[in-house]
């Protein structure tokens, strides 16, 4: 199985800065044949079911705000919010869907001051 | 807009088994894998397995042979999932979720697992 390992489990940041949260995988979720990065990000607030933010490491869901950017490649993925908000209070999960059976990392907790 | 509807909870008591019902709208049921995920209360996300609605096709964790069974009535779009022989460590909320181009999640199913 692809183990997914994030960092930092959480963190706690004031309105209006930039977040960066890492998401490692232990093989690499890059497709030869088309180039695609299996791997996608979700957040999940209090009480709620997840819900899908960005897939391929990079391309966001439409209607996720544009705050919300995903980078990396291979092993290595990151999420960066800019200028975070309250309503971003939330565990942020990254999942890989390279190869069954799919993983998720273990999450990365946001907490707004 | 894709919608998938769950029931909001269940309580079984412990042995007993259990079969979960999403009921799929807004798109065609047939053309994508539906996905299955389980989340112990305070926990991360575990995948169970995945479906494909147009044959039947599954693939399941490992971890979850046995305990799970994933099977679609097209008919109504729905999938539904059944959980075997269930203890304490089987309480937690279960979602589907629509495959294709990422997961589009339900709102998921509190079970509850007390004699």
């Amino acid at each position: 199985d692809i183990l997914m390992t994030q960092s930092p489990s959480s963190l706690t940041v004031s309105a209006g800065e930039k977040v960066t949260m890492s998401c490692k995988s232990s093989q690499s979720l890059l497709a030869s044949g088309n180039q695609n990065n299996y791997l996608a990000w979700h957040q999940q607030k209090p009480g709620r079911s997840p819900k899908m933010l960005i897939i391929w490491a990079s391309t966001r869901v439409s209607g996720v705000p544009d705050r919300f950017i995903g980078s990396g490649s291979g092993t290595d993925f990151t999420l960066t919010i800019n200028s975070v908000q309250a309503e971003d209070l939330a565990v942020y999960y990254c999942q890989q869907s390279y190869s069954a059976p799919w993983t998720f990392g273990g999450g990365t907790k946001l907490e707004i001051k | 807009q894709v919608q998938l509807q769950q029931p909001g909870a269940e309580l079984v008591k412990p042995g007993a088994s259990v079969k979960l019902s999403c009921k799929a709208s807004g798109y065609t049921f047939t053309s994508y894998w539906m996905h299955w995920v389980k989340q112990r209360p305070g926990q991360g996300l575990e995948w169970i397995g995945e479906i494909d609605p147009s044959d039947s096709y599954t693939n399941y964790n490992q971890k979850f042979k046995g305990k799970a069974t994933l099977t679609v009535d097209k008919s109504s779009s729905t999938a539904y999932m059944q959980l075997s022989s269930l203890t304490s460590e089987d309480s937690a909320v279960y979602y589907c979720a629509r495959g294709g181009l990422g997961l589009h999640w339900g709102q998921g199913t509190l079970v509850t697992v007390s004699a």
